[in-house]
């Protein structure tokens, strides 16, 4: 079965720091694209990161673009997400979701993480 | 950057109807459009890929359809477990994806 479990989130002030940590079991780790996908209370889904299996992808939207970065530990089949100069906008739920190839080439993210909620305030 | 929008935003509907949601692409997408059911508290779940594909172990009664800018996704026969919130994603400009803002399904 697989399997995301998140750790990591917590209240941080404006202009803090969180690392965000998802570990993965179940299926063959390195095979797989991971991505963060954010949701703020009350509103909709916004991806915000992917980095492929093999980490030579990596991809950020706008609004998180010089402040957040993305990693993985292939070995220890976990992914990461260092936020750096959090903002009050930054204030979610954070998911991370495997991104799956179906049928062979048609992408969906079909497993996700439990999710973890980071408050962004003073 | 490719804008996703779904309505209605919300809506209600008995057990046994059925109901279609609308989600349309600023631009051209092909059939590049994903549909997510998300409940209270748990993660959004994958129930259509590629516009009209079912995910595995989705039941029949959800269906998807559109092509271009313009698509929807039909439920037949509501169940109780059916209310819940549903996401549109385009990846069509995988991995960078976009979301739809949501639409809310609860019961009259």
């Amino acid at each position: 079965e697989v399997q995301l479990a998140q750790s990591g989130g917590g209240l941080v002030q404006p202009g803090g720091s969180l690392r965000l940590s998802c570990v993965a079991s179940g299926f063959n780790f390195n095979s797989f694209g991971l991505n963060w996908v954010r949701q703020a209370p009350g509103k909709g889904l916004e991806w915000i990161s992917y980095i492929s299996g093999s980490r030579s992808a990596i991809f950020y939207a706008d609004s998180v673009k010089g402040r957040f970065t993305v990693s993985r530990d292939n070995a220890q089949n976990s992914l990461y997400l260092q936020m750096d100069t959090l903002r009050a906008e930054d204030t979610a739920i954070y998911y991370c979701a495997r991104d799956e190839l179906i049928a062979g080439s048609l992408p969906g993210l079909d497993s996700w993480g439990q999710g973890v909620l980071v408050t962004v305030s003073s | 950057d490719i804008q996703m929008s779904q309505s209605p935003s919300s809506l209600s509907a008995s057990i046994g109807d059925r109901v279609t949601i609308t989600c349309r692409a600023s631009q051209n997408i092909i059939n590049s459009l994903n549909w997510y059911q998300q409940k209270p508290g748990k993660a959004p779940r994958l129930l259509i890929f590629a516009a009209s594909r079912l995910q595995a172990g989705v039941p029949s009664r959800f269906s998807g359809s559109g092509s271009g800018t313009a698509f929807t996704l039909t439920i037949n026969s509501l169940q109780p477990e059916d209310f819940a919130t549903y996401h549109c994603q385009q990846t069509y400009t995988t991995p960078l994806y976009t979301f739809g803002q949501g639409t809310k399904l609860e019961i009259k």
